[in-house]
């Protein structure tokens, strides 16, 4: 069946890298994503890359993709307090655009 | 600036009431989506709009309704609220565009407690 795993917590200092990892199944998926969520708040899209890619690169966010493991992360550069958020990989199946399946979130914590 | 509103941030109903939860958004977005969020589990679909007027089940759709009247406004309507609905409900739109996957724009989130 389709279904995206993630680790629900990672902890970092300020200033360290973070590398958020996300493994998916479903091999026909189109898009995939990186959403944040602030506390209180809806989810933001992040980043997103197209599954023909390898990897994207936007300022501080690199989307590394490797289809053949089915393994999807995000790193934050230069992570900072104001990056303290849940993290959630999704990925899009098929041409329809309607059928969207979410992780679990990964909860950063960011040390000061 | 893509904007979706649900009407509500947070909303206390007793068993067994009818509960509507209402997302607005103003983009002229033909999909529209309803999610629940549960610590753990993610975002899980219950059901979308793909045009006014039609809805299509997500993957949890028992125990919900929609409705989708106007092309701007989709409405999520629990028909005997039960304590197992308490969660956070999200709301979401998109555009179609050739069979392309565009992002999704949410809404801020509606936390719903039945007690």
């Amino acid at each position: 069946g389709e279904d995206v795993e993630q680790s629900l917590f990672l902890s970092v200092r300020e200033g360290d890298s973070s590398v958020i990892n996300c493994t998916y199944t479903d091999s026909s998926s189109t898009y995939l994503y990186w959403y944040k969520q602030e506390p209180g708040a809806g989810l933001q899209l992040l980043t997103y890359i197209f599954s023909n890619m390898d990897m994207k690169q936007d300022q501080r966010l690199t989307v590394l993709l490797n289809k053949k493991d089915k393994h999807l992360s995000l790193r934050i550069a230069d992570t900072q307090t104001g990056d303290s958020a849940i993290y959630f990989c999704a990925e899009s199946i098929g041409t329809g655009g309607f059928k969207t399946i979410f992780g679990a979130g990964t909860r950063l914590f960011v040390k000061a | 600036d893509v904007k979706v509103t649900q009407s509500s941030r947070y909303l206390v109903k007793r068993t067994g009431e009818k509960v509507f939860l209402e997302c607005v958004q103003d983009m002229d977005h033909e999909n529209m989506f309803w999610y629940r969020q549960d610590p753990g589990l993610g975002l899980r679909l219950i059901y979308f709009s793909y045009d006014v007027k039609m809805k299509e089940k997500g993957d949890i759709p028992e125990g919900y309704s929609v409705s989708r009247e106007k092309k701007e406004r989709f409405s999520l309507i629990l028909e005997s609220a039960s304590t197992n609905q308490t969660s956070m409900y999200l709301c979401a739109s998109s555009f179609s565009a050739g069979g392309l996957q565009p992002e999704a724009f949410f809404g801020q989130g509606t936390r719903l407690t039945v007690v």
